[in-house]
């Protein structure tokens, strides 16, 4: 079956510190890859996404590149913010008319000053 | 794009009450989807429409919820006889038909809290 495995949290840094957060997923076919992030009380939005092996999706100082060998999509930044600190959600999606997505269980960033 | 909107915010009911949350997709969206989420997870899947049409249902999706989305616009998840293991975020999500590199835009949700 597809799913999606997502470092657990909570990830605690000091300001302007790297971050990596690890995503690796099983899939039955050839996905497309989200990352998603969470504030609290919020919906879901939509960070940065990736459609085909090699690409790679960035947003806000955000990457994170498919790697189709190694199944993974792992989301870094280089410097990150105290406006950071939110749930970021891992997520795939696979072909088949419905699109629906599966998701990881979400990893919380908590940045320090 | 107004973004896709959810009612209530909150909903605090006492066990064994119906409830019904609505949600607005954006406007051009054919696709609607209803989520699930509870603390420390992510959105589990409940049900997606395309148009006016139920086109698949989670196993999560008891028999007392009932979503329904008449005209194609809207969309309403009812839950009857609330249990406490109903407490949870409920997200509606939308996107546009297309392909499977679509997102979603979710709504803020609703938050359900069974007394």
């Amino acid at each position: 079956g597809n799913s999606v495995t997502q470092m657990e949290g909570p990830v605690t840094l000091s300001e302007e510190a790297f971050l990596t957060i690890n995503c690796t997923y099983t899939a039955t076919g050839y996905p497309s890859l989200f990352w998603y992030v969470q504030y609290p009380g919020e919906g879901l939005q939509l960070l940065l996404k990736a459609t085909k092996a090699d690409d790679k999706g960035s947003n806000k100082g955000f990457e994170a590149t498919y790697r189709k060998e190694t199944t993974s999509f792992h989301l870094e930044k280089g410097s990150v913010q105290v406006s950071d600190s939110a749930v970021y959600f891992c997520a795939q999606q696979v072909s088949g008319g419905s699109y629906i997505p599966t998701f990881g269980r979400g990893t919380s960033l908590i940045v320090h000053p | 794009d107004t973004g896709v909107s959810q009612n209530p915010r909150h909903k605090i009911t006492k066990r064994g009450q119906n409830v019904t949350f609505r949600c607005d997709p954006i406007s051009e969206h054919n696709r609607l989807y209803w989520y699930r989420q509870t603390l420390g997870q992510g959105p589990e899947f409940l049900t997606y429409f395309q148009n006016e049409a139920q086109l698949e249902k989670s196993r999560l999706l008891s028999d007392r919820f009932s979503a329904e989305r008449p005209k194609g616009s809207f969309s309403t998840l009812e839950i009857q006889r609330t249990e406490q293991g109903d407490s949870a975020m409920y997200l509606c999500a939308s996107s546009p038909t297309g392909d499977v590199g679509q997102p979603q835009h979710f709504g803020d949700g609703t938050r359900l809290s069974i007394l």
